[in-house]
């Protein structure tokens, strides 16, 4: 069947420290890859995506890679604020639905 | 731009009790879900439907009921709410599988 596996939380790190969150998938067809980010209190929202193989999304230094011959879309950014502070999903698309996994959760401290 | 709304943003309720979230959206999408999130978990697909007239079952679809007359419009009934129903309950909408947009949440209670 379909699913996803998000690198497990919570994760802690120092202002302008690099980022790796990783998420590989499991999916029938051709998903696309969508990351959301949920600040506290909020619902989610989009922070990228890509549609096919080798495509990069990007958005506010963020970024992510799909990968169909490891069937991963890791999302990475190479110095994060406080203010990344906030719950990652990873999401493919396919068969008519969302599979979101079960976040991961970023502290950065000062 | 309203985007995804949903209603109510908290509600609190007895055991037994039922009621309806509401949720509209005003971007023509023609999918619509109803996903809960429980205190530090992701996100489980409650029901969804890809257009007026047609609903399909979601991962927990136990204890609840939908319904999509309209393309806007697809409320979530509660049937004899029970304690396990407690969570965070999030509308989305999006146009063929493309970027999905979310609704501000409701927070339930079951007491």
């Amino acid at each position: 069947g379909n699913s996803v596996t998000q690198m497990e939380g919570p994760v802690t790190l120092s202002e302008e420290a690099f980022l790796t969150i990783n998420c590989t998938y499991t999916a029938t067809g051709y998903p696309s890859l969508f990351w959301y980010v949920q600040y506290p209190g909020e619902g989610l929202q989009l922070l990228l995506k890509a549609t096919k193989a080798d495509d990069k999304g990007s958005n506010k230094g963020f970024e992510a890679t799909y990968r169909k011959e490891t069937t991963s879309f890791h999302l990475e950014k190479g110095s994060v604020q406080v203010s990344d502070s906030a719950v990652y999903f990873c999401a493919p698309f396919t068969g008519n639905q969302f599979y979101f996994g079960t976040g991961t959760s970023l502290t950065v401290i000062p | 731009n309203a985007g995804v709304t949903q209603t109510p943003k908290f509600r609190i309720l007895k055991i037994g009790q039922s009621m309806t979230l509401q949720c509209t959206q005003d971007m023509n999408h023609n999918y619509m879900y109803w996903y809960r999130q429980d205190p530090g978990m992701g996100l489980k697909l409650i029901y969804y439907s890809v257009g007026a007239g047609i609903t399909d079952k979601g991962e927990v679809p136990n204890g609840y009921n939908v319904s999509r007359s309209t393309t806007e419009d697809f409320p979530l009934r509660l049937e004899l709410a029970a304690p396990s129903q407690t969570s965070v309950y999030f509308c989305a909408s999006s146009y063929l599988g493309n970027t999905i947009y979310f609704g501000e949440g409701s927070w339930l209670t079951v007491v």
